[in-house]
């Protein structure tokens, strides 16, 4: 079964340092997603991109956070410099939003520890 | 808010037993879903309920809408240890991305 793949699983670093994370969709999946999600509550979403467009951002701390998908498959997301309270669970997901339907299919997530 | 609101944030129950979480929202919507949420893992579709629809089961599911009150029940039958998972509702507005409650944390206990 095709899944969504991330990388790392795990990252611990200092803040003010520069972290990046990557997010492989499932083949065929125009639209993705970040998603960021601090303990106990639900994922938040950062940034969706359609194909290589990003479609909303809107929630993005554009001053240290930067996404890309430059040839519409695979992302990357990137924070500079990292705060400690960027410290979360950082969600990937990707849906084909057939027929109006967005059912949105999840990586494992990259766990950041900022210290 | 646009987001949905579980209830009860958090459940303990025997195995055997039935659990039952809620959802309200205040917002029009197109579709409800539920994921669910393993510790420290990603988030599984489990289910979805269109807004025309009141009632909707896949395997121990079942699922839930009341329109008109704006709220969504799942129920989880005979429960296992392998429920043990955040349960979370996800509103599809059709204006942007899915958002998600805060969740409901089920603790199965063998």
């Amino acid at each position: 079964e095709a899944e969504v793949a991330q990388s790392p699983r795990y990252k611990i670093t200092e803040k003010s340092q520069a972290v990046a994370f990557w997010c492989d969709p499932i083949s065929g999946h125009a639209t993705l997603y970040w998603y960021r999600q601090i303990l106990g509550q639900g994922p938040e979403l950062l940034v969706q991109f359609q194909d290589e467009s990003v479609v909303d951002d809107s929630q993005l701390p554009k001053d240290r956070f930067s996404a890309e998908r430059l040839k519409g498959v695979d992302s990357t997301l990137k924070i500079q410099p990292a705060e400690l309270g960027d410290s979360a669970m950082y969600l990937c997901a990707s849906s084909l939003l057939a027929g109006g339907i967005d059912t949105q299919y999840f990586g494992p997530g990259t766990r950041l520890t900022v210290l | 808010s646009q987001q949905g609101e579980e209830d009860p944030q958090a459940l303990s129950i025997q195995e055997g037993e039935n659990a039952t979480m809620n959802c309200s929202y205040k917002t029009s919507i197109n579709n409800l879903q539920w994921y669910r949420q393993n510790s420290g893992r990603g988030l599984v579709h489990l289910i979805l309920i269109r807004s025309n629809e009141r009632e909707k089961h896949s395997g121990r599911l079942r699922v839930t809408l009341d329109t008109s009150k704006k709220s969504s029940s799942l129920l989880i039958t005979a429960s296992r240890a392998a429920d043990t998972a955040s349960y979370f509702c996800a509103l599809d507005t059709g204006r942007r991305a899915l958002t998600f409650g805060s969740g409901t944390r089920l603790q199965v206990q063998p």
